[in-house]
C-alpha cells in the first residue's frame, strides 16, 4: 500500500524565511504527486500538481516543488514566506491512473511577523 | 469558492439517531468522494463514486452509507455512529478519477 511522510509536523518561521517543507512518498509506479494548503477556517485548496514533465512545478502564491524520482521526494519550497502564508499543508499522492489519494499528516507551518 | 458545497456545516448527534450528510458539485465533474479527517491523522479516503458508481469503498463500517444519485450530488447516511466517529467530513470531486481534486468546507460531526 501506498504512504506519504511529512516529517514536519509544526514549523514556525519569520516572514521573510525561506521554506522547505519535506513530502516522502512510497509506491514504485507513475504517480500523481500534489500539495494542498488549508487555511484557517478555509477548505483544502490545491496548491500544485506534478503528474509528468518538468520535475520542478510551480504553483499558487509563489510556491513551487520538485519531484525527484530517485528519492521518492516531493518537497515544497517557497524563497520567502508572508504571514498569510500561516496554514496547515498537505502532500498527496496517486498512482498515476487510479482514483485513491493518500494523504500525509500535514505540516503546520505558523509564519510570524 | 463555492464549486463544491456541504451542508450541514455543523452536526451534534447521539449514537441512536439517523441523519445525513450533503455533497453538492457545481463544477461539472464526474467523480465524487468522501474523506474523512481527525485530528493527527491523515485525511482518510472512505468511498469514491465515477459516473454515479462506487469504485472504492476503503473497508469503512457499514454505519457509513453513502448514496450518489446523479453526478453532481453524494450524501453520507449515518446510523448508530460510535463517539469515535466525531471528525471532520469532507467531500471532493474531480473531472476523471486521476485528476486534481476539489474539496467541500467540510461537515464537523460530533457524536454524543
Amino acid at each position: 500500500a501506498q504512504s506519504v511522510s511529512q516529517h514536519n509536523h509544526h514549523v514556525i518561521l519569520s516572514e521573510a524565511a525561506s521554506l522547505e517543507l519535506g513530502c516522502n512518498y512510497s509506491y514504485g509506479g507513475t504517480v500523481n504527486l500534489f500539495w494542498y494548503v488549508q487555511y484557517p477556517g478555509q477548505h483544502l485548496q490545491l496548491l500544485l500538481k506534478y503528474f509528468s514533465g518538468d520535475p520542478l512545478v510551480k504553483g499558487i502564491k509563489g510556491f513551487e516543488a520538485e519531484f525527484i524520482k530517485s528519492k521518492f521526494s516531493f518537497n515544497l519550497r517557497k524563497p520567502s514566506v508572508q504571514w498569510s502564508d500561516t496554514a496547515e499543508y498537505f502532500c498527496a499522492v496517486s498512482q498515476r491512473t487510479a482514483s485513491k489519494l493518500t494523504f500525509g499528516t500535514g505540516t503546520r507551518l505558523q509564519v510570524t511577523l | 469558492e463555492t464549486g463544491v458545497t456541504q451542508t450541514p456545516r455543523h452536526l451534534v448527534m447521539g449514537m441512536t439517531n439517523k441523519k445525513s450528510l450533503k455533497c453538492e458539485q457545481h463544477l461539472g465533474h464526474n467523480a465524487m468522494y468522501w474523506y474523512k479527517q481527525s485530528a493527527k491523522k491523515p485525511l482518510e479516503l472512505m468511498f469514491v463514486y465515477n459516473f454515479k458508481e462506487q469504485t472504492e469503498n476503503n473497508s469503512v463500517p457499514s454505519r457509513f452509507s453513502p448514496e450518489c444519485p446523479n453526478s453532481s450530488h453524494l450524501f453520507l447516511h449515518l446510523h448508530t455512529l460510535q463517539p469515535e466517529d466525531s471528525a471532520l467530513y469532507l467531500c471532493a470531486s474531480s473531472q476523471g478519477s486521476s485528476s486534481e481534486q476539489y474539496f467541500g468546507p467540510g461537515t464537523r460531526l460530533t457524536v454524543t
